[in-house]
């Protein structure tokens, strides 16, 4: 079975800074999809980003990009000028090319400092 | 658009009760399912549908009911509610099976079994 391993219970950061949140994962395939959500506290889950395993360039979305690395089963997520409204729960999640099920790991909640 | 509409958003059952937890997209997806989120483990697939008439379980199914004759409905049902089955319930409907589909979620229901 897939897992997600997020180690990272809570994190926080100063407002316009950088942090880094961490994902691991277990899985055979070769080919699958990560993504990470966002949750605020409104519980709206919303997409963030996501990556292919078969590509090799890191996906970006304006200040949020990813570090994949597939050897390690790594993928965390890089939020760059962190804003007050950055603040929330993040899900990193796993999900096979050919299946629906998508595995979350139990979730990094940011706050942002002003 | 209204998206994914779940209701209601809050719910107190006792043990032993049935009630069913509404779903409803306007989307035209065929891909529904529904997730439990509780503390400290991530979300977790209950059931999904495929599209109307058919279902499937997911990783934790016992206790929950699901059916789909239309395209925009997936009601969750609880045959007889344990406090086991306190959690928030969140209703993703995707247009595709798979791959790197976005999923869009409902806001959730809080649902708490006394």
């Amino acid at each position: 079975a897939q897992t997600v391993t997020q180690s990272q219970p809570e994190m926080s950061v100063q407002e316009a800074e950088t942090v880094t949140l961490s994902c691991t994962y277990d899985t055979s395939e070769s080919d699958y999809y990560l993504f990470w959500y966002k949750q605020p506290p409104s519980r709206q889950m919303i997409l963030v980003i996501r990556q292919e395993a078969y590509k090799q360039q890191n996906a970006t979305e304006n200040r949020f990009s990813v570090n994949f690395q597939k050897a390690a089963k790594s993928f965390s997520l890089k939020i760059s000028d962190s804003q007050l409204g950055d603040a929330a729960m993040y899900f990193c999640a796993y999900r096979k090319y050919n299946n629906n099920d998508m595995r979350f790991g139990a979730g990094t909640r940011l706050t942002v400092k002003p | 658009n209204a998206g994914v509409t779940q209701t209601p958003k809050f719910q107190v059952l006792k043990t032993g009760q049935s009630m069913t937890l509404q779903c409803a997209q306007d989307m035209n997806h065929e891909y529904m399912s529904w997730y439990r989120q509780d503390p400290g483990m991530g979300l977790r697939l209950i059931h999904y549908s495929v599209g109307a008439g058919i279902t499937d379980q997911g990783e934790v199914p016992n206790g929950y009911n699901v059916s789909r004759s239309t395209t925009e409905d997936f009601p969750l049902r609880l045959l007889s509610a344990a406090p086991s089955q306190t959690s928030v319930y969140f209703c993703a409907s995707s247009y595709s099976w798979g791959g790197g589909t976005e999923a869009f979620f409902g806001q959730g229901t809080r649902l708490t079994v006394v």
